[in-house]
């Protein structure tokens, strides 16, 4: 079946260092996959996505690229906020409609 | 512009009694639909989803279930409440139409206590 898997947290990093966050995904098919955050006492919310192979999604100075050769969608930041703590969440969606979601990830950048 | 209801907010119940969950889509015509469990450290779980009326999928066995009597109704339920029950529902749906590469949008949730 389905599944996401991304890697546990939490993460803690200093402001201005790289992120990587890791996701890897089992599916049939092609499915589309995304990344969701979470800010505090907030609802998630789409952060980008990708729909086909070596598709590379962008947003807020986030990036992933759907990697098909490996199963991987991993979320990259070059210079990370405070203000990006949150937490994150890889999904996929499959040609049926199923929307499924890995553990989520907790983001903490420290100033 | 479309919009999700979800209700109540928050929410305590005894064990054994029953539930009831509403959402509700605004907006577009036959959603998919979602509902999922958030627990603290284990990410969102899908329970339930449907992409019609009458069409429920129930992805993990357990004390609750789901109805769709209208298009843009999904309504999560339980006859007996159980402590375990208690968590973080949320509803979410996304646009059909063939292709899945849109966004799902999520309603603000339902925090439900079973004491």
């Amino acid at each position: 079946g389905n599944s996401v898997t991304q890697m546990e947290g939490p993460v803690t990093l200093s402001e201005e260092a790289f992120l990587t966050i890791n996701c890897t995904y089992t599916a049939t098919g092609y499915p589309s996959l995304f990344w969701y955050v979470q800010y505090p006492g907030e609802g998630l919310q789409l952060l980008l996505k990708a729909t086909k192979a070596d598709d590379k999604g962008s947003n807020k100075g986030f990036e992933a690229t759907y990697r098909k050769e490996t199963t991987s969608f991993h979320l990259e930041k070059g210079s990370v906020q405070v203000s990006d703590s949150a937490v994150y969440f890889c999904a996929l969606r499959s040609a049926t409609n199923k929307l499924i979601f890995g553990t989520g990830t907790l983001l903490a950048v420290q100033p | 512009s479309q919009t999700i209801h979800q209700w109540p907010a928050t929410l305590v119940q005894p064990v054994g009694s029953p539930l009831s969950l509403e959402c509700t889509v605004e907006g577009t015509s036959n959603p998919n639909l979602y509902w999922y469990r958030q627990a603290a450290g284990r990410g969102l779980q899908l329970l339930f989803y449907s992409v019609g009326i009458g069409q429920i999928s129930s992805e993990v066995p357990q004390n609750l279930s789901a109805s769709r009597p209208q298009d843009r109704q999904f309504i999560l339920s339980s006859k007996k409440l159980l402590l375990s029950d208690s968590g973080f529902y949320l509803c979410a749906w996304t646009r059909t139409g063939g292709f899945w590469g849109t966004e799902a949008f999520f309603g603000q949730g339902t925090r439900l206590t079973v004491v």
